[in-house]
């Protein structure tokens, strides 16, 4: 699976957008770009994924730039409770269960 | 949707005694279960993949005698620390693909945190 970089860390007013990016320059053309989070002591959880057009869902957006080397997830109204570490992970899909390998991620602070 | 329940949450032991942790897929069939390991402030790192109803397949580096894996059903896998010790404390988490999606996602257990005295 391609490597990904992320910032280490970042931080968010609270109620105002909070932009992750995330770059895997070697991606390849089956590869997904998914998110995942972690808040402190619980396991990761599921926030989108997408392969090259932009996802829009409940929790999140992102956004995949043309040539698949770059992404932003985007939080657009963020909480205190979105204080977590992101992870930005490539991942092929090849029909049967393949493996995450998580980064060191960005941890996101949400302040008031 | 789907869960995935750990137990127990958290567990302290007796350096040489051995844990069970279990994981289940509560709402769904998991054909693949994987195990991670978590040191404080850093990532999750993957110890094993398990398949139901045949052997783990381990990561470099994870003894497979000291980390035992038994996913005998399609609801259950758990993991045995034996004879643990001090510095096998850290963060456990499963993680479970199956259900309805069609992109094998993996759903994550909320860990078990494991302090050996």
């Amino acid at each position: 699976d391609a490597k990904t970089t992320q910032p280490p860390s970042m931080d968010c007013a609270e109620g105002r957008a909070a932009n992750l990016p995330c770059n895997h320059s070697t991606i390849s053309g089956n590869e997904y770009v998914y998110w995942y989070r972690q808040i402190h002591s619980q396991g990761p959880q599921y926030i989108i994924h997408g392969l090259k057009n932009n996802e829009t869902n409940e929790m999140a957006s992102l956004i995949i730039t043309e040539d698949r080397k770059s992404s932003t997830l985007i939080l657009p109204h963020a909480t205190l409770r979105d204080t977590a570490v992101y992870y930005c992970i490539v991942r092929a899909y090849t029909g049967t269960a393949s493996k995450l390998t998580f980064g060191t991620g960005t941890r996101l602070q949400v302040t008031l | 949707g789907a869960v995935v329940s750990q137990h127990p949450s958290w567990v302290i032991c007796k350096s040489g005694t051995s844990v069970k942790i279990e994981c289940r897929s509560l709402d769904f069939q998991a054909t693949t279960m994987f195990w991670y390991r978590q040191f404080p402030k850093q990532s999750l790192m993957l110890m094993a993949t398990s398949n139901e109803g045949s052997k783990a397949t381990y990561e470099q580096g994870v003894e497979k005698d000291k980390f035992l894996i038994n996913h005998a059903s399609l609801t259950l896998s758990t993991l045995t620390v034996t004879s643990a010790h001090p510095e096998d404390s850290s963060f456990y988490i499963c993680s479970a693909i199956g259900g309805s999606s069609s992109y094998n996602e993996q759903f994550f257990g909320p860990g078990t945190r494991l302090t050996v005295l």
